[in-house]
């Protein structure tokens, strides 16, 4: 299994601010995800994070509002650029484990004013 | 788009009876996961079944599939106030790549002391 440190764990913005969320894994992954869950909705993926090349983008989600960097195999970021209220939600990142399971972090709350 | 219809959005028991929770999915799969939240944490893998399996325990845990209902149940026995969470069900659908997961909208478990 694997550990993910994600931070911050929750963050208050301005509208029209960016805000850049870490997350670490304890392991060596492959793959890593980033997710969004609206309050009481299921979790959305925002895109897939392998190390070493571009992110890959689900669709309704674009590389300029929602970057992401991936450097090495434990650690990436997602950057929600040019905030708005509609932004607020909770941010996941997640690894793939063995045997096709994920592993979470424990999310960032983000609220946009 | 959304894959798992969890049912029911929202559960509630007293401590010790069993809770069954239940996801409809649309598309083909590869494999169908449960997953528990607990309120403002990320997510917890509890337990896979692959499309050729119909039943799988893991502790007090048990899930079926019905591909022909396209439709899986989990059971959870003897609940305790600690299985107070959401749970989801997610879902690895056929063509897509391994951890590209689907998930529902989840079911809302109160256990009651």
């Amino acid at each position: 299994s694997a550990v993910i440190s994600q931070k911050p764990s929750r963050d208050i913005c301005q509208r029209g601010t960016s805000l850049t969320i870490q997350c670490q894994v304890d392991s060596q992954v492959t793959m890593m995800f980033w997710y969004r869950q609206q309050p009481g909705q299921s979790l959305t993926l925002i895109a897939t994070a392998n190390q070493g090349s571009e992110a890959t983008y689900e669709s309704g989600f674009v590389i300029d509002k929602f970057p992401i960097s991936r450097p090495n195999l434990t650690f990436s970021t997602l950057t929600v650029s040019n905030m708005s209220p509609e932004d607020s939600s909770i941010y996941l990142c997640s690894a793939a484990g063995a045997n096709e399971k994920l592993f979470f972090g424990s999310g960032t709350q983000l609220s946009v004013l | 788009s959304q894959q798992g219809e969890e049912d029911p959005q929202a559960l509630s028991i007293q401590e010790g009876e069993n809770a069954t929770m239940n996801c409809s999915y649309k598309t083909s799969i590869n494999n169908l996961q449960w997953y528990r939240q607990n309120s403002g944490r990320g997510l917890v893998h509890l337990i896979l079944i692959r499309s050729n399996e119909r039943e799988k325990h893991s502790g007090r845990l048990r899930v079926t599939l019905d591909t022909s209902k396209k439709s899986s149940s989990l059971l959870i026995t003897a609940s305790r106030a600690a299985d107070t969470a959401s749970y989801f069900c997610a879902t690895g659908n056929s063509g897509a790549g391994s951890y590209q997961l689907t998930f529902g909208k989840g079911t809302k478990l109160s256990v009651i002391p």
